[in-house]
């Protein structure tokens, strides 16, 4: 599976889109990349997974680069329950996760 | 979503004791479950695979003789901690490939294990 990156924390405003980045440079063609949050002392949360087309669904949008080196996971309204600590994951079998250190999202009031 | 329960949520032990954390899942049938634990401050680290009517697949480093797995039926894993010590301490969490098609996984809400 892919290794990723992430910015250990981010702070957003409440109301304001939060935009997550995720760096996965050592991808394979054939890997999805999967993004999941926690909330504290909670199983972790599906949100989105692409290959290499944009998706979007009820919870949030995914972007992800042409060469597909990075993406971005975009919750366009952030709430005070969107703080969690998000997780993004290459994987190509969609069952078994090698989790990193994941963003800390702070929403602010 | 496909929904994933873990019982119990949380779990007071002696140490030495075998403790007994089950996996279901709700609406959906699931040939291979997954089981993580999570140390405080820590990500979820990867423990093993369950697959049904076969042996679990451990992953590097985790005693198999002491996190026993047991995937019964196409609804239910169950992990067994034995003769467990006060560093088993930890969040374990579940998981079960989605129904169908849908190529994903979804995760229980995770059992707190604590030894005294």
């Amino acid at each position: 599976d892919a290794k990723t990156t992430q910015p250990p924390s981010m702070d957003c405003a409440e109301g304001r889109a939060a935009n997550l980045p995720c760096n996965h440079s050592t991808i394979s063609g054939n890997e999805y990349v999967y993004w999941y949050r926690q909330i504290h002392s909670q199983g972790p949360q599906y949100i989105i997974h692409g290959l290499k087309n944009n998706e979007t669904n009820e919870m949030a949008s995914l972007i992800i680069t042409e060469d597909r080196k990075s993406s971005t996971l975009i919750l366009p309204h952030a709430t005070l329950r969107d703080t969690a600590v998000y997780y993004c994951i290459g994987s190509n079998t969609g069952n078994q996760f090698y989790f990193g250190t994941g963003t800390s999202l702070t929403v602010i009031p | 979503g496909a929904v994933v329960s873990q019982h119990p949520s949380w779990v007071i032990c002696k140490s030495g004791t075998s403790v007994k954390i089950e996996c279901r899942s709700l609406d959906f049938q699931a040939t291979t479950m997954f089981w993580y634990r999570q140390f405080p401050k820590q990500s979820l680290m990867l423990m093993a695979t369950s697959n049904e009517g076969s042996k679990a697949t451990y992953e590097q480093g985790v005693e198999k003789d002491k996190f026993l797995i047991n995937h019964a039926s196409l609804t239910l894993s169950t992990l067994t901690v034995t003769s467990a010590h006060p560093e088993d301490s930890s969040f374990y969490i579940c998981s079960a490939r989605g129904p169908g098609s849908v190529d994903t996984s979804f995760f229980g809400p995770g059992t707190r294990l604590t030894v005294l």
